[in-house]
């Protein structure tokens, strides 16, 4: 089955500067890539995502890129706010089967006004 | 509005006590999926669903046990036998077959045993 890693688990950046979280993923044949955003006491939402057949995605002040040949994709976020302090999760899957979600174990983002 | 509903949103448990929580779906999604998360922790998978009347254990399955009656349930009891049970849990749901293939989240349920 799949095996995603995701690091660091805990970040810390001064407003303004910018965040980079990254994720490893075993299974080749996984296909699509989410990220999701967690703040304290509710469930994860999705902020971003990414196939395969493309290498970035960006969004505003948030980029996904991913390199296929490494199994290895990034979360961006530029010019951060206090409000982007939550925590950060990637997935990875092969969408279009039958296959479960599997997530990495989450990256703990605190943005320093 | 589609969504995934969680209930009750805190829930308290007595020492050698069942207790189910509920989660609901509209979204039509086949995918249904129990996580565990423990403070500063990431997400542990409990068991999940991929079909009506199927299941499969996740990787924290011990003490819980789950039920798929219908496509848009898929309730977990904490069975007395979860020495420690105090967590944050989550219900997610997916839709199976989709090109791109989103986990729509619950708000949670805050499960204290007292």
């Amino acid at each position: 089955g799949e095996n995603v890693e995701q690091h660091p688990s805990t970040l810390s950046v001064q407003e303004g500067d910018s965040a980079v979280i990254k994720c490893t993923y075993s299974d080749s044949a996984s296909n699509y890539f989410p990220w999701y955003k967690q703040e304290l006491g509710k469930g994860p939402q999705l902020i971003i995502d990414i196939r395969s057949n493309v290498g970035e995605k960006k969004d505003q002040r948030i980029a996904v890129t991913l390199n296929k040949t490494a199994k290895h994709f990034s979360l961006h976020i530029t010019e951060t706010q206090p409000e982007d302090s939550a925590v950060y999760f990637c997935a990875a899957l092969y969408s279009g089967g039958y296959q479960k979600v599997t997530f990495g174990t989450g990256t703990k983002l605190q943005v320093i006004p | 509005d589609g969504g995934i509903t969680q209930s009750p949103k805190y829930l308290f448990r007595k020492e050698g006590q069942n207790v189910t929580l509920s989660c609901e779906q509209n979204l039509n999604h086949d995918a249904m999926y129990w996580y565990r998360q423990d403070p500063g922790q990431g997400l542990r998978l409990i068991y999940y669903s991929q079909i009506v009347n199927d299941f499969q254990k996740g990787d924290i399955a011990e003490g819980y046990s789950v039920s798929r009656e219908k496509k848009e349930s898929f309730p977990l009891t904490v069975t007395s036998a979860q020495k420690n049970p105090t967590a944050f849990y989550l219900c997610a749901s997916t839709d199976q077959g989709r090109l791109n293939t989103e986990a729509f989240f619950g708000q949670g349920t805050r499960l204290t045993v007292v």
